[in-house]
């Protein structure tokens, strides 16, 4: 079946525009992440939403970062204001619900975002 | 919260000879430790996965080992082939938690 897809695939802004990043995780899985992939580094956590609850935000680095999950599905990533630190590579998870048991999570190809 | 340590962060090997990549992590109730393979310009693609209820499992070429007490976790790949050629992740997730916490990669070599 499809994986997690997202888009775009790269994103070149200037410093101080906002921008959007969009995920659509596999179809079925209520939990999904974003984490964050800067050059030559591990991946860094930033939210993550499960089902209709709350989202925990507390890995976004700052409060220019927002993220939405419309209808337990798409999940729109956004970075206001966006400054040079923010250029890394945005990377989406998916995976059955996270409570109890630890269901593999897969990831999209993520969106390179550089911020000139 | 959980800290993943991960060595070596560069790996060169000969074709057909086998790579080891080693974990550490320092949480305690961390029950979940998934392997991810990067190529470039792709996203993180899980290649083998182990719960702490067991110490070792394979999957043809991949294994990865478990050492609860010592709380550390190997990838061994045989048989290497140039297609092995990536950036491997480990990560570790708590019982108590959902995200993945991740260590800095190795880039993996794979001389023909």
């Amino acid at each position: 079946g499809a994986g997690v897809s997202q888009s775009p695939s790269n994103k070149v802004t200037e410093k101080g525009k906002d921008v959007e990043l969009r995920c659509d995780p596999i179809s079925g899985h209520t939990a999904l992440y974003w984490y964050r992939q800067s050059l030559g580094q591990g991946l860094e956590f930033l939210i993550y939403f499960q089902g209709n609850s709350a989202p925990d935000k507390s890995g976004l680095p700052s409060d220019r970062f927002s993220a939405e999950r419309t209808g337990g599905s798409v999940s729109t990533l956004t970075i206001q204001r966006t400054q040079q630190e923010d250029s890394a590579v945005y990377l989406c998870a998916s995976s059955l619900a996270a409570s109890g048991t630890s269901p593999p999570q897969f990831f999209g190809p993520g969106t390179r975002l550089t911020v000139l | 919260g959980e800290n993943v340590e991960q060595h070596p962060s560069t790996l060169s090997v000969q074709e057909g000879d086998s790579a080891v990549i080693k974990c550490t992590y320092s949480d305690s109730a961390s029950n979940y430790f998934p392997w991810y393979k990067q190529e470039l310009g792709k996203g993180p693609q899980l290649i083998i996965d182990i719960r702490s209820n067991v110490g070792e499992k394979k999957d043809q070429r991949i294994a990865v080992t478990l050492n609860k007490t010592a709380k550390h976790f190997s990838l061994h790949i045989t048989e290497t082939q140039p297609e092995d050629s990536a950036v491997y992740f480990c990560a570790a997730k708590s019982s108590n938690d959902y995200k993945l916490s991740f260590g800095a990669g190795t880039t993996v070599t794979v001389r023909a």
